[in-house]
């Protein structure tokens, strides 16, 4: 099935660690994106790609880090100095090209212990 | 921020009625799409209007959009007790999708 591939469903982070997010997509698009949604809120952009070996800070970049070796993978690393990382992390992709839609993982879920 | 705003945060409604919600940006657009989330899963696409569209229809949904006042409404009409989710609009410039902060609809069966 063609789709967007977000993994684990749920991580546990300790106090101080590195974790990383997995998205992989086989829709064949360009661009990728990292969103991340805060309980009962809307989401805000992360980082997003719009092409293999580039990639561009979204609004909240700070504590995190992302990687486009290739086209179908964007992994999403939350470092120790993102303070408050227990969230709900959503991949996305879409086309490059004006009025775009963009496609959603299931997301994976953050708890700090 | 680009981030768009929901109007209103919460809607419960029974089933069978009409359910309207609204979103105001802030910048120019290319294209405003409104998106469904049901509790702890992705986006699910419902429709894109072009900026140069004032109105659309899929199925049961409407959407309007009034580039002047920044503004677009989407009206679910009918309303099922499988529409109960968060409904959350998204505008693009370019490649970059700012999303509003969502209207959790509840509709009683």
């Amino acid at each position: 099935d063609g789709g967007i591939t977000q993994s684990p469903k749920y991580l546990f982070r300790k106090e101080g660690q590195n974790v990383t997010l997995s998205c992989e997509q086989n829709l064949n698009h360009d661009a990728m994106y990292w969103y991340r949604q805060d309980p009962g809120q809307g989401l805000r952009l992360i980082y997003y790609s719009q092409i293999v070996n580039d990639f561009q800070k979204g609004d909240i970049a700070e504590g995190y880090s992302v990687s486009r070796e290739k086209k179908e993978s964007f992994p999403l690393t939350v470092t120790s100095a993102q303070k408050n990382p227990t969230a709900f992390y959503l991949c996305a992709s879409s086309i490059v090209s004006s009025g775009n839609t963009i496609y959603f993982g299931e997301g994976s879920w953050l708890t700090v212990v | 921020s680009q981030q768009g705003e929901e109007d209103p945060q919460a809607l419960s409604i029974q089933e069978g009625e009409n359910a309207t919600m609204n979103c105001s940006y802030k910048t120019s657009i290319n294209n405003l799409q409104w998106y469904r989330q049901n509790s702890g899963r992705g986006l699910v696409h419902l429709i894109l209007i072009r900026s140069n569209e004032r109105e659309k229809h899929s199925g049961r949904l409407r959407v309007t959009l009034d580039t002047s006042k920044k503004s677009s409404s989407l009206l679910i009409t009918a309303s099922r007790a499988a529409d109960t989710a968060s409904y959350f609009c998204a505008t693009g410039t370019g490649n970059q999708f700012y999303f509003g902060t969502g209207t959790s609809l509840t509709v009683i069966p």
